[in-house]
């Protein structure tokens, strides 16, 4: 099951804040975040594992609530470089099943100077 | 090697003809997923492999489309009877399971004329 992310597009001025969201209709074990720039393949930014934890790298950080399947990630004073598309990827199990990695159809992000 | 590799980067194709795409994942790394993304879209769950379990193929979009792993390692996505449609790039990613990260390759685009 694909997880749905919102919002679809957002449009920034640098230093601005984004939060990009992410849930799914099934319980999860795991939520991912890359970034895709154009011509470029994804590039991992993080993995929360469900305990409800938060993660922060630089100024962007993630939160997953387990309970609801949901996460979110958090892009603070936003910089040029952070342009792209953002997708969430999902997983309901650790591994020991055929169950894959199922992404969302990706925030398309643009920050302008 | 050092990342997950993709062969060939590029490939154009009559309509009509078979291809194959070929992903050298990540030493040690028992999951592989292919996906593919067309222009602008997000990425499309094609199937998934989990060390010796039976793969995930519910992403597969007909029957013109087979993946194999061998030895665990190296996989090859073959398309039968090309279509226009298939045109995308196709991405591959291998994870140590399916709740870690997942490291992509820079994909192969796929033009069908």
């Amino acid at each position: 099951q694909q997880p749905v992310q919102s919002p679809q597009a957002v449009i920034l001025r640098e230093g601005e804040d984004a939060v990009i969201n992410c849930s799914s209709s099934k319980a999860l074990y795991s939520v991912h975040w890359y970034r895709q720039k154009h011509g470029e393949a994804p590039v991992f930014l993080m993995i929360l594992l469900k305990g409800g934890e938060q993660k922060g790298h630089e100024k962007i950080s993630a939160s997953f609530n387990e309970k609801k399947q949901q996460s979110s990630l958090y892009l603070t004073a936003s910089q040029l470089s952070y342009s792209g598309t953002y997708f969430c990827g999902t997983a309901r199990t650790s591994g020991g099943g055929a169950d894959g990695l199922t992404f969302g159809k990706g925030t398309h992000l643009i920050i302008q100077p | 090697g050092a990342g997950v590799s993709q062969s060939p980067s590029n490939k154009v194709t009559e309509k009509g003809k078979d291809v194959e795409l070929r992903c050298d994942p990540i030493s040690g790394h028992t999951a592989l997923y292919w996906y593919r993304q067309s222009l602008g879209q997000g990425l499309e769950f094609l199937i998934y492999f989990q060390g010796n379990s039976a793969p995930d193929k519910s992403g597969l979009p007909s029957d013109r489309f087979s993946a194999e792993r061998t030895g665990g390692s190296v996989s090859t996505l073959t398309i039968q009877r090309t279509q226009q449609e298939d045109s995308a790039v196709y991405l591959c990613a291998s994870s140590l399971g399916t709740g870690g990260l997942a490291f992509f390759g820079q994909g192969t685009r796929l033009t069908v004329v």
